[in-house]
């Protein structure tokens, strides 16, 4: 079966420092691969999603970027975090269809201070 | 931007009565909805779906409407627990581009 790993779950950086998180899907190969940030009491805002390796889609210009170095791994990543990076960050996947839900991992809670 | 709304953030609803949930989409080209269950701090789980060539879908105590002339989506979750608070999404998706989603709604329980 598939599963997804985000970590870490949560997180609290200084404005100003760099930020890796990492996501993992094991049990299928090629899939697309999702990043969202959900800011409180709003819905999922899409930040990037990839087709393949190295192939990124960034839909939001903002402080972030992500790179997609193996089949299964999804990193999203700063140079230099905002008070505004704050949120829940959320990785899915879906496989390579039309019409097929995303799975989500478990996400992690940013909080920049 | 988000292109899926939802006409209520919060429904409160008491322990065995139904629940519906309501959501607003906005491109009538889209062919596959979704929605989604969050409990507090953790990822969106997939409750049931439906495709545009449907109009009703049924699941364990859950029922997915489609209206595609009004470009509207619903939830119902029959017998409605304490189990089933949480944030609900609805989603829409074309072809294989990624999923859109709305603000979501707070199905709070009363026991």
């Amino acid at each position: 079966s598939q599963t997804i790993h985000q970590w870490p779950a949560t997180l609290v950086q200084p404005v100003g420092s760099p930020l890796s998180l990492e996501c993992t899907v094991e049990g299928t190969s090629n899939p697309n691969l999702y990043w969202y940030r959900q800011a409180a009491g709003r819905g999922l805002q899409l930040l990037f999603y990839s087709v393949g390796i190295g192939q990124i889609s960034s839909e939001v210009p903002q402080n972030l970027s992500a790179s997609r170095p193996q089949d299964r791994q999804f990193i999203l990543s700063s140079k230099k975090l905002l008070l505004s990076d704050s949120g829940f960050y959320l990785c899915a996947w879906s496989i390579v269809a039309s019409g097929t839900e995303a799975f989500f991992g478990q996400g992690t809670r940013l909080t920049v201070v | 931007g988000e292109s899926v709304g939802l006409h209520l953030p919060t429904l409160s609803v008491q322990e065995g009565d139904n629940s519906i949930i309501n959501c607003a989409y906005s491109n009538s080209a889209s062919d596959y909805f979704i929605w989604y269950k969050q409990e507090s701090g953790k990822g969106p789980q997939f409750i049931i779906d439906i495709r545009s060539n449907m109009d009703k879908r049924q699941g364990q105590r859950v029922t997915v409407l489609l209206n595609k002339t009004v470009k509207h989506l619903s939830l119902q979750i029959a017998a409605t627990q304490p189990g089933d608070s949480a944030v609900y999404f609805c989603a829409e998706l074309l072809g294989n581009t990624p999923l859109v989603f709305g603000k979501g709604t707070r199905l709070s329980v009363i026991a």
